[in-house]
C-alpha cells in the first residue's frame, strides 16, 4: 500500500509570513509527483508536476523542490497573502506499467490572516 | 477552452438504490480519473479510463464500476448504495501521467 503523507496538516500563519509544507512519499518506483491548491468551494488546481530529482519549480510566490532518493518534496510560498488559504495537496504516481493513478496525501490546510 | 463538467452537482438518494455520475473531460483528453473524498480522508482513487478502456482500479467494492464513451464523456455508477458512500466524488481528466489532471467541481452525494 502506498502512502503519501503531508505535513503539517494544518497551518496558520500571517499576512506576509513565508511558509512551507512536506510531502513524503515512498522512493521507489517514482514517476511524478502533483501538488494541487484546493479552494473551498472550486476544484483543485494544478500547481506543478514534477519529474526529476532535483526538480525545482516556480510560479509566481510559490515554488516546489523535489528529492526523489528520498521520497519527500516541499512546497514554498514567500510572503503569504489571504488569498493563498488553501488546501494544499500532493500526489503521487508510480511506474506500474501505465495509467494515471493518483495517490493524494490528506492535505496541508493553510489559513493566511490578515 | 470549456473545463471538465460533472452532472449533477448535488444528488440525494436513498440507501439500496443506485447511481449515476457523469462527467464531460476537456476536449482532447483521452483519460478520465475518478475519485472519491470523504471527510477526513483525502482523495480516494476509484478508476481511470483511457479511450474506453478501464486501466486502473482503486480498492473500492466492485457496487462502483464505471465506463467511458468514445467521446471521452465517463459514467461512474453506484449501486446498492450505502450510507458510507456519501461523499464528493471528483473526475479529472488529463494529457497523460506526467500531464495536471484538471478537476470538475464535483458531484456532492448523500445516502440517506
Amino acid at each position: 500500500i502506498l502512502n503519501v503523507e503531508q505535513s503539517p496538516q494544518s497551518l496558520h500563519v500571517q499576512e506576509g509570513d513565508s511558509t512551507n509544507f512536506t510531502c513524503s512519499f515512498p522512493s521507489s518506483n517514482f514517476y511524478a509527483l502533483h501538488w494541487y491548491r484546493w479552494e473551498t468551494a472550486k476544484s483543485p488546481e494544478a500547481l506543478f508536476v514534477m519529474t526529476l530529482n532535483g526538480d525545482e519549480k516556480k510560479k509566481g510566490r510559490i515554488s516546489a523542490t523535489l528529492n526523489t532518493k528520498e521520497g519527500y518534496s516541499y512546497l514554498y510560498i514567500k510572503g503569504s497573502q489571504p488569498e493563498d488559504s488553501a488546501t494544499y495537496l500532493c500526489a503521487f504516481i508510480v511506474l506500474t506499467g501505465g495509467g494515471n493513478k493518483l495517490t493524494f496525501g490528506t492535505g496541508t490546510q493553510l489559513k493566511v490572516e490578515l | 477552452k470549456a473545463g471538465v463538467t460533472q452532472t449533477p452537482r448535488y444528488l440525494i438518494k436513498t440507501r439500496g438504490q443506485q447511481v449515476t455520475l457523469s462527467c464531460s473531460p476537456i476536449s482532447g483528453h483521452r483519460s478520465v480519473s475518478w475519485y472519491q473524498q470523504t471527510p477526513g480522508q483525502g482523495l480516494q482513487f476509484l478508476f481511470e479510463y483511457f479511450s474506453e478502456t478501464q486501466r486502473n482500479k482503486g480498492n473500492f467494492p466492485g457496487r462502483f464500476s464505471g465506463r467511458q464513451f468514445s467521446n471521452s464523456r465517463s459514467e461512474m455508477n453506484v449501486s446498492t448504495l450505502e450510507l458510507g458512500d456519501s461523499a464528493l466524488y471528483l473526475c479529472a481528466s488529463s494529457l497523460g501521467q506526467k500531464a495536471e489532471a484538471f478537476f470538475g467541481q464535483g458531484t456532492r452525494l448523500t445516502v440517506v
